[in-house]
């Protein structure tokens, strides 16, 4: 009964290298949600993805931050030339989305601690 | 836009103290409300969800939590926390965006809860 998985658990870049961090959902989830925590700044929504397609993509810098989430395969967030500022734990979570009017919960992974050097 | 307020930002009690942690969410329509925790080190868990019916709703560990429609608020509360309940608390609304016609999950900053033996 595998939940929400998220590769790596920890991830050091240097400044102006590429991050790419991964998240397979709950077998059977179709929605994927991206969040990144900062100290005191609790989660900040980041990004929404269905199979194949951005639903809401509000949350991402519009510069360096990319997501998506193939037919096949895992989500995938991937920030380009990292900065200093990009520290922070993301984390990815995935529902069901049965009925839009339930709002099914979301299940988290365990989070990708980035450290940029 | 949906918002969510935790007013507390870091609470510390003492075993067997008595708990409430206030929420309160900024959307006019049909919400769905959840609080998650978060142990150090970990990631997000479920506590309690709130979808329809008694506003009063009990979730894992002892925790419950009170929907107060006209307060726009869903308050946590626990009537004696224990060591192990030191971790950090966040509140959850799931609503419909308006323009889109997608659910999507806004948290509040957070609340670190720190137990004293």
């Amino acid at each position: 009964n595998a939940g929400v998985m998220q590769n790596p658990r920890h991830l050091v870049r240097r400044r102006g290298q590429e991050a790419r961090l991964r998240c397979s959902p709950v077998k059977g989830h179709s929605h994927v949600y991206w969040y990144r925590q900062l100290p005191e700044e609790g989660l900040k929504f980041m990004v929404y993805l269905q199979k194949e397609n951005i639903i809401d993509e509000s949350g991402m810098p519009k510069e360096r931050f990319s997501a998506e989430f193939p037919k096949e395969g895992p989500s995938i967030l991937r920030i380009q030339q990292v900065v200093r500022g990009d520290s922070a734990a993301y984390f990815c979570a995935s529902s069901p989305g049965i009925t839009a009017s339930r709002g099914s919960p979301l299940h988290f992974g365990n989070g990708t601690r980035l450290t940029v050097t | 836009a949906q918002s969510v307020s935790q007013h507390n930002h870091h609470v510390i009690l003492s075993e067997a103290a008595s708990l409430e942690l206030g929420c309160n969410y900024s959307y006019g329509g049909t919400v769905n409300l959840f609080w998650y925790v978060q142990y150090p080190g970990q990631h997000l868990q479920l506590l309690l969800k709130y979808f329809s019916g008694d506003p009063l709703v009990k979730g894992i560990k002892g925790f419950e939590a009170e929907f107060i429609k006209s307060k726009f608020s869903f308050n946590l509360r626990k009537p004696s926390v224990q060591w192990s309940d030191t971790a950090e608390y966040f509140c959850a609304v799931n609503a419909r965006v308006d323009s889109g016609g997608y659910q999507k999950v806004t948290f509040g900053t957070g609340t670190k809860l720190q137990v004293i033996p």
